[in-house]
């Protein structure tokens, strides 16, 4: 059972470059979200998506863009890298009532 | 003010000691209180779960909530080096509503 999958886990790339980052799970949830991790900042949300063909903004969405591709993908894109989109980012599901969350392994992401 | 304070730490222990981690709230309206776990360049993964007040006990660690004070506490008994890492609170008011994290705990248990 592989619950949440991250592809890249490593990612280099220069100013204005696009990428995305792709998200996989299996445990048939309904909810999924993108999160990035910054030193002293804790995890704050990017996106999610409560159920498939629905995207809301978390706290810091802007520079992002997201796809629900199907129940089971959650993509994200950064159209025009910046070095302030520097960071670890995660991907995680859930489901039930209490949302407990299940995350992925991450992708390190350096823009130079 | 943040919904969910939690201390960054780093707290630095010795081997066989008890760690109290801690998050204040101040949402009321919090049902589900959860205690992630992180290791080094690696994701979080859920700990202990508990829904409303009370404790909740698995090994080693035991989880509090007392809704009244708006505060929750993992405690660690006999911690290892191997507890080395940083503890991050999550919670939520339930109705599939987002999670609210804090900061996170960075822990370390010298040998």
């Amino acid at each position: 059972n592989a619950g949440v999958t991250q592809t890249p886990k490593f990612q280099v790339l220069k100013t204005g470059q696009s990428m995305t980052l792709q998200c996989a799970q299996d445990m048939n949830h309904n909810s999924m979200y993108w999160y990035r991790q910054d030193p002293g900042m804790g995890l704050r949300l990017i996106y999610y998506s409560a159920s498939e063909g629905t995207t809301d903004k978390g706290e810091v969405p802007n520079g992002y863009n997201v796809s629900r591709l199907n129940k089971r993908e959650f993509s994200l894109r950064l159209e025009s890298a910046a070095p302030s989109q520097t960071s670890v980012y995660f991907c995680a599901s859930s489901g039930g009532q209490a949302n407990i969350q299940y995350f992925g392994a991450g992708t390190r992401l350096s823009v130079l | 003010q943040k919904e969910v304070e939690q201390d960054p730490g780093p707290l630095s222990v010795p081997e066989g000691a008890i760690v109290s981690l801690n998050c204040t709230y101040s949402n009321s309206a919090f049902q589900y209180f959860m205690w992630y776990r992180q290791y080094s360049r690696k994701g979080p993964e859920l700990l202990m779960y508990t829904y409303s007040s009370g404790n909740k006990e698995d090994g080693r660690f035991t989880a509090q909530v007392d809704k009244s004070s708006k505060y929750i506490s993992l405690f660690i008994r006999d911690s290892q080096p191997s507890d080395s890492a940083t503890y991050l609170c999550a919670m939520s008011a339930g109705n599939n509503r987002k999670l609210i994290w804090g900061l996170g705990t960075s822990l370390a248990v010298n040998p």
